[in-house]
């Protein structure tokens, strides 16, 4: 089945204390972003890349960092998470390029809270 | 850049009656894509319809349709025959095919079928 599994799907930690997101997809898509939802501002793409080795930043990169060392993996690294970054995050994943007829593919979201 | 509006942050609707959601964007792209995407309590982001700019043929699938109107940069998304299913937040979104496939989400409109 084709999917896009991020990890944990919930966390609560303290200010500060490292946390890192796993994103991983198994239809070996090119292009992988990650998204945060907040209440009232919608979804805003926070990295982006669009292939091994090539990322990118979005709208609201501040306080985050990803790497792609393998097509299939995109973690997002929170190296020290602050209570602004509580939200819902999301992981996208497409062919890319010309493959743009298929959709987005998303994760069924992590929803992070920093105290 | 780009942006895009929902200007009904909550609507509600009988079940099996018709209800249209609004959305506007802003670009000067001649060339880009128009989503709907849907978002139950379950959080998760599911593509409900699609829309190419250069095509003038409005998409439909089964119940959802959209009317879009290139020069008054408008794209309202209508479901018929509105099922208790279909309580859901709804989100507009527009993405420029090229380099960062990145999606511009509207804020939402939490729609909430009455049975």
């Amino acid at each position: 089945e084709a999917q896009v599994t991020q990890n944990p799907r919930y966390l609560i930690t303290v200010t500060g204390k490292k946390l890192t997101v796993t994103c991983s997809q198994n239809m070996n898509h090119e292009y992988m972003s990650w998204y945060r939802q907040d209440p009232g501002l919608g979804l805003r793409q926070i990295y982006y890349s669009m292939n091994v080795e090539v990322t990118d930043k979005g709208d609201v990169p501040e306080g985050y960092k990803v790497s792609r060392k393998e097509k299939r993996n995109f973690p997002l690294i929170l190296e020290s998470p602050s209570p602004n970054q509580t939200s819902l995050y999301f992981c996208a994943s497409s062919l890319g390029g010309q493959g743009f007829n298929q959709p987005q593919h998303f994760g069924d979201g992590t929803r992070l809270s920093i105290l | 850049a780009q942006t895009v509006t929902q200007s009904q942050p909550e609507m509600s609707v009988q079940e099996a009656e018709t209800v249209t959601l609004s959305c506007t964007y802003d670009t000067s792209e001649s060339n880009y894509y128009l989503f709907w995407y849907k978002q139950p309590p379950s959080r998760q982001m599911i593509l409900v319809i699609r829309q190419e700019a250069y095509k003038q043929q409005n998409a439909t699938e089964n119940r959802f349709s959209v009317n879009f109107q290139k020069a008054a940069k408008s794209f309202s998304l209508k479901i018929s025959d509105s099922q208790l299913g279909d309580t859901a937040m709804y989100f507009c979104a527009f993405l420029i095919h090229f380099g960062n496939e990145k999606l511009t989400f509207g804020t939402g409109t939490r729609l909430t079928i009455i049975p």
